[in-house]
């Protein structure tokens, strides 16, 4: 299986900052990343695939870069509303493995 | 709009069996695979499996292989998540999602708690 690290567990920011979350993987998955906000009660939701394409409806500010082993999730300028936790996804090989998760809390 | 509508939640018993469902509503139900996801209480989610149900080909998380059964039935576009025998740490809430063209789970259920307790 490959093993995937998300960073950080836990993020606190101010609303308008710029926010970095990591995900990197125990071996290459090309493009094979998803990532998912996920807010207290409710289902997860598909932000990027892909690596870094935007699901439809989503934000611009949301934005995903990498390939390979190493990825990350920006969000420009952060809103209220994006309070939630986020999760990265490999879907390159099965089993498709999470990441860990990022909490991210407003200052 | 497409959908996956969930079974409600449940409240069973040690050593007892559970069979919760996943309905699609308006998308081709055989043509993308659905999975299973866990995630207990105040922690994250965990990956189960996923199945095609347009051949029923199925792939288990090695954590979850042979502790639950996934399956589907193309005739009513339902796929399931069951248990033979319950245990207290299978108290958690489940998600079913659909694969998308892309293969990132695009849609999901609203989700089925399952508690388990004497």
């Amino acid at each position: 299986a490959i093993w995937m690290t998300q960073s950080p567990s836990l993020l606190s920011a101010s609303t308008g900052d710029r926010v970095t979350i990591s995900c990197r993987m125990s071996q290459g998955i090309n493009s094979y990343l998803a990532w998912y906000q996920q807010k207290p009660g409710k289902a997860p939701e598909l932000l990027i695939y892909a690596a870094s394409t935007l699901q439809s409806g989503v934000p611009s500010r949301f934005s995903g870069s990498g390939s390979g082993t190493d990825f990350t999730l920006n969000i420009s300028c952060l809103q209220s509303e994006d309070v939630a936790t986020y999760y990265c996804q490999q879907y390159y090989n099965f089993p498709y493995t999470f990441g860990q998760g990022t909490k991210l809390e407003i200052k | 709009e497409v959908q996956l509508v969930q079974s409600g939640a449940e409240v069973k018993k040690p050593g007892e069996s559970l069979k919760i469902s996943c309905k699609d509503s308006g998308y081709r139900f055989t043509s993308y695979w659905i999975g299973w996801v866990r995630q207990m209480p105040g922690k994250g989610l965990e990956w189960m499996g996923i199945i095609y149900p347009g051949d029923s080909d199925t792939r288990y998380s090695p954590s979850f292989q042979g502790q639950v059964t996934i399956s589907a039935d193309k005739s009513i576009s339902t796929a399931y998540l069951q248990w033979s025998s319950l245990k207290a740490s299978d108290s958690a809430m489940y998600y079913c999602a659909r694969a998308g063209d892309t293969y990132a789970f695009d849609i999901w259920g609203q989700g089925t708690m399952v508690t388990v307790s004497s």
